[in-house]
């Protein structure tokens, strides 16, 4: 069974300061791994997607991430935090086998003036 | 990018009534639609995959006949609650899907908050 495990549920940085979320993950098979962002009464957004290419993932508005598989770790960085960047911010991972995506359970990112 | 609407965006309702929720891909047909339930500070929990013209198919624990699903058409799908407790309270957010598939064709819908008193 696959599984993703957000561990912070809140982090907060200065802005202009770097962004680090945490996100560890368990599969049975090569897994893809997406992180989403859910700004207040929005729907959610695709930051950026890691599919078996290369480990290290650029996404939307400066973020990106770096598949490690020795660590099954998928963290989300930023090096300089944006004030329009706090929100909720959920790490997930895919089922190959039947598309079904499995949701951490989030971390909301603030951003300190 | 592909929109996704979905409709109320909020509704209160007594103990007792029935609830129906809308979720429309607005600029694309999906031929797969999926409903998460989202409680306070929790994650998305999938409750159902439903395919344009088929029946849904629910999760593990999700009651079918309390959570009617109906996908009639490739741009509709809803969602109705039947005889809502105050439990079933919470966030549903709607997802769409395209025809070539993967998670990462999913655009998701604002979700709707319902309140049951």
């Amino acid at each position: 069974a696959q599984s993703v495990t957000q561990l912070d549920s809140h982090v907060s940085v200065s802005e202009g300061t770097p962004v680090l979320l945490r996100c560890n993950y368990s599969s049975s098979y090569s897994p893809s791994l997406f992180w989403y962002v859910q700004h207040p009464n929005k729907g959610l957004q695709l930051l950026l997607k890691y599919t078996s290419a290369a480990t290290l993932v650029k996404g939307i508005n400066g973020f990106e991430a770096e598949f490690k598989k020795s660590e099954t770790s998928f963290h989300l960085t930023k090096p300089s935090a944006h004030m329009s960047d706090a929100a909720e911010y959920f790490c997930v991972v895919s089922d190959p086998s039947n598309d079904k995506i499995i949701f951490g359970k989030g971390t909301r990112l603030h951003i300190l003036p | 990018g592909a929109v996704v609407s979905q409709h109320p965006s909020r509704v209160i309702c007594k103990s007792g009534t029935s609830v129906k929720i809308e979720c429309r891909s607005l600029d694309f047909q999906a031929t797969t639609m999926f409903w998460y339930r989202q409680f306070p500070k929790q994650s998305l929990m999938l409750m159902a995959t439903s395919n344009e013209g088929s029946k849904a198919t629910y999760e593990q624990g999700v009651e079918k006949d309390k959570f009617l699903i109906n996908h009639a058409s490739l741009t509709l799908s809803t969602l109705t609650v039947t005889s809502a407790h105050p439990e079933d309270s919470s966030f549903y957010i709607c997802s769409a899907g395209g025809s070539s598939g993967g998670p990462e064709t999913q655009y998701f819908g604002p979700g709707t908050r319902l309140l049951v008193l």
